[in-house]
């Protein structure tokens, strides 16, 4: 059974370009969020998806946009980078369960770097 | 806003030291949870606590729930190398998959 999966898992992109994130969630898993993560810091929740739309969102700008296809996978898209988008993009998934809750598994992430 | 500190912030032992973390929140949650973090990977789940005053363990790692509901704090016996990593705690955010993390205990174990 596969987990989390995200692609790439390094990329490099010059400031004012556009970048694609793509994650397939854990089997069974029907909700997907974005975190970022800058270097020596802890995960930021960007949003998350649920039933293909954007369900709650973070303090993230409008230049992070999102979307989640009917196999549940998800892209994270961010528009205009600005070098301070360079982090640790990571992806988790989660599936509701009654008698367990809800547990969340994280991906290995793709690292951004701007320049 | 939510604030969520970790203490310390890094710390260096010996192989076979134990080791004590902990983690304070502004707020009062309903939900602690664990995580670490290994260089170059995504956070793994180590212990969720639920319940004011719940001590749980998973091996050689015990956590617990504060009484006050603000606060928890991870023990980890006798360390080995490979306990080397970033922990977090983290707290449920209004939504399924919203964590809200702390700032990370990096711990180095010295063999």
């Amino acid at each position: 059974d596969a987990g989390v999966t995200q692609s790439p898992t390094h990329l490099i992109k010059t400031r004012g370009q556009q970048v694609t994130l793509r994650c397939s969630p854990k089997s069974g898993h029907d909700t997907v969020s974005w975190y970022q993560q800058a270097l020596g810091q802890g995960p930021q929740f960007i949003f998350q998806y649920y039933e293909e739309e954007e369900r709650q969102r973070g303090n993230f700008p409008d230049r992070f946009s999102g979307h989640q296809f009917p196999n549940y996978s998800s892209e994270l898209n961010v528009n205009a980078l600005l070098l301070g988008d360079s982090a640790l993009y990571l992806c988790a998934s989660s599936f509701y369960d009654r008698g367990s809750g809800n547990t969340i598994y994280f991906g290995e992430g793709s690292w951004l770097t701007v320049v | 806003g939510q604030q969520l500190n970790q203490s310390p912030q890094s710390m260096f032992i010996q192989e076979g030291e134990d080791v004590s973390m902990n983690c304070t929140s502004s707020s009062i949650f309903n939900t602690w949870l664990w995580y670490k973090q290994d260089p170059g990977e995504g956070p793994v789940l180590l212990i969720a606590l639920y319940k004011a005053g719940e001590l749980t363990s998973n091996g050689r790692l015990t956590a617990q729930f504060g009484t006050t509901r603000k606060d928890s704090f991870l023990n980890i016996s006798a360390s080995i190398p490979s306990d080397v990593g970033i922990y977090f705690c983290a707290l449920n955010g209004t939504g399924a998959n919203n964590l809200f993390f702390g700032t990370g205990t990096r711990l180095t174990v010295i063999p």
